[in-house]
C-alpha cells in the first residue's frame, strides 16, 4: 500500500496563477486534511472532509478551496496564489473521526513557493 | 490563536541522554494528545498518544506524562539516540471535533554522538 500520496512535489507559482494539490489514500479511511506548516507555526488545520461528500473549514482557510472527489481523493485548489501561501502543504487520513482509529496518517508534503 | 504551547523550540543532548518536550494546551475540552515525529522531507508521523484517563503512557523509550489539573502533557525520549534526530510536534484534539488537530509550534532535536 502506498499510504497518502501528495503531487506534485514542488512547485513554483506566480502570484494570481492558479492551481490544485491532489491528494488520495489507499487505506480505505473516511476522513481526510489538508494541513499547510510554516516555520515556527507547527501544522494548521486547512479544510477537512470527514467523510465522503463532507467538507468544512478548519482554522485557516481563506484562499483556498477543496474538493472530495471521492473517498480516496481530496484535492486542494488555489485559486489565485498569493506569496503568503508559500509554505509546505501536507494532506492526511484517518479511518474515522473519533476513538480507536484517530491516527492521521501524513503524505510526503508539497512544497509550493509563490513569487 | 495558539491553544497548544510548545517548547522548547529547539533542544541539543548528547547520546545516551534524556530529552524531554513539554506542552500545554488550554481548551479543557481536549481529550486526545498524539506526539508526531518528522524527518526532513517527510511528513509527520504518530509516535505515540495518551488520553487523559491515565498520566504516564510508555511505547520503548518514549514516555508521555499527562498533568490533567496543569494542563500540561511532556514527551520523554530515554537514551536518545542520533536517529531521534528530528522535528517533534504534540497535538490535541476532541471528540465530537472532528478529529481536527492543533499543533504545538514544533521542537527541533538533535542528538550529538
Amino acid at each position: 500500500n502506498a499510504g497518502v500520496t501528495q503531487t506534485p512535489k514542488f512547485q513554483v507559482l506566480k502570484t494570481g496563477q492558479s492551481m490544485t494539490l491532489q491528494c488520495a489514500q489507499d487505506m480505505n479511511h473516511n476522513s481526510m486534511y489538508w494541513y499547510r506548516q510554516d516555520p515556527g507555526m507547527g501544522l494548521r488545520l486547512i479544510y477537512y472532509s470527514a467523510s465522503e461528500g463532507t467538507t468544512d473549514k478548519g482554522e485557516v482557510p481563506n484562499g483556498y478551496n477543496v474538493s472530495r472527489l471521492n473517498k480516496r481523493e481530496f484535492s486542494l485548489r488555489l485559486e489565485s496564489a498569493a506569496p503568503s501561501q508559500t509554505s509546505v502543504y501536507f494532506c492526511a487520513s484517518s479511518e474515522d473521526e473519533a476513538g480507536a482509529s484517530e491516527t492521521q496518517y501524513f503524505g510526503p508534503g508539497t512544497r509550493l513557493l509563490v513569487l | 490563536q495558539q491553544q497548544v504551547k510548545q517548547s522548547p523550540q529547539s533542544l541539543i543532548v548528547q547520546k545516551g541522554g534524556i530529552s524531554i518536550i513539554n506542552c500545554a494546551y488550554e481548551n479543557t475540552a481536549f481529550d486526545y494528545f498524539p506526539w508526531y515525529q518528522q524527518f526532513p522531507g517527510k511528513g509527520p508521523a504518530l509516535l505515540i498518544a495518551i488520553r487523559p484517563d491515565v498520566s504516564e503512557k510508555k511505547e520503548g523509550r518514549f514516555t508521555i506524562s499527562f498533568n490533567k489539573s496543569a494542563k500540561q502533557f511532556s514527551l520523554h525520549i530515554m537514551d536518545s539516540q542520533p536517529g531521534d534526530s528530528a522535528t517533534y510536534f504534540c497535538a490535541a484534539s476532541y471528540r465530537g471535533g472532528y478529529n481536527k488537530l492543533i499543533f504545538g509550534a514544533g521542537t527541533r532535536l538533535a542528538v550529538h554522538p
